[in-house]
């Protein structure tokens, strides 16, 4: 059974403070590594799909990067706003057409 | 505008009673699949499809059914409904059926089985 797996679960910070979380994923028959943001009452919506070791994207003030070797991706906010409030998913494709969901990590900022 | 429309949003009914929740999407999207989500749990594949008429399992196919008879269509049908399958569900399409491309969610549909 494939474990994707998020830390923190949750987090709550003040506006202006950056923050980061983690992706834990398989490091073997690694294929993608997404990331969604999902505010309340509404859908998940992609934020990166990363596939390369060593792979940086950026969106903003949202920064992603990716550890294939060890499995691990890093998601970065800077400069966090209270608009940036949600759940931040990842997911991990490994190959069998299945993406496999970590349960999240929520994130408060407060003004 | 690009989307995946989900029908009903939000449904009550009792255990049971055959019901069906509509996907559909215009982005001509080979991969289509829908998840349920649960509290503590993350989003979980209920079936999948590459696409019309190729389905498989998920990781949670029990006591459901689907079908891909057309590209934009992908039905969620509960034969039976019972209470284990209330839950909120998300159907979401993509281009291609590899990963390398973003899933695009619909809004969801919250069931309640009582």
């Amino acid at each position: 059974i494939l474990n994707v797996e998020q830390s923190p679960q949750s987090l709550h910070v003040q506006e202006g403070d950056s923050t980061n979380f983690t992706c834990s994923f398989p490091s073997s028959n690694f294929y993608a590594l997404h990331w969604y943001r999902w505010e309340t009452a509404k859908s998940p919506e992609a934020l990166f799909v990363m596939t390369l070791n060593g792979d940086e994207k950026k969106k903003g003030r949202i920064s992603a990067t990716l550890n294939t070797k060890e499995g691990y991706s890093y998601l970065y906010i800077k400069g966090s706003q209270p608009e940036d409030s949600a759940t931040y998913l990842c997911a991990f494709w490994a190959g069998f057409q299945k993406l496999v969901f970590g349960t999240g990590t929520r994130l408060l900022v407060s003004p | 505008e690009a989307q995946v429309t989900q029908n009903p949003r939000y449904l009550i009914t009792v255990t049971g009673k055959k019901l069906t929740v509509t996907c559909s999407q215009n982005m001509n999207h080979e991969y289509m699949s829908w998840y349920r989500q649960d509290p503590g749990l993350g989003l979980r594949q209920i079936y999948y499809s590459m696409n019309v008429e190729v389905t498989d399992k998920g990781d949670v196919p029990e006591g459901y059914k689907v079908s891909r008879k057309e590209k934009r269509n992908f039905p969620l049908i509960l034969e039976s409904p019972s209470p284990n399958q209330t839950s909120l569900y998300f159907c979401a399409s993509s281009l291609g059926g590899q990963g390398y491309q973003p899933q695009h969610f619909g809004d969801g549909t919250r069931l309640s089985i009582l």
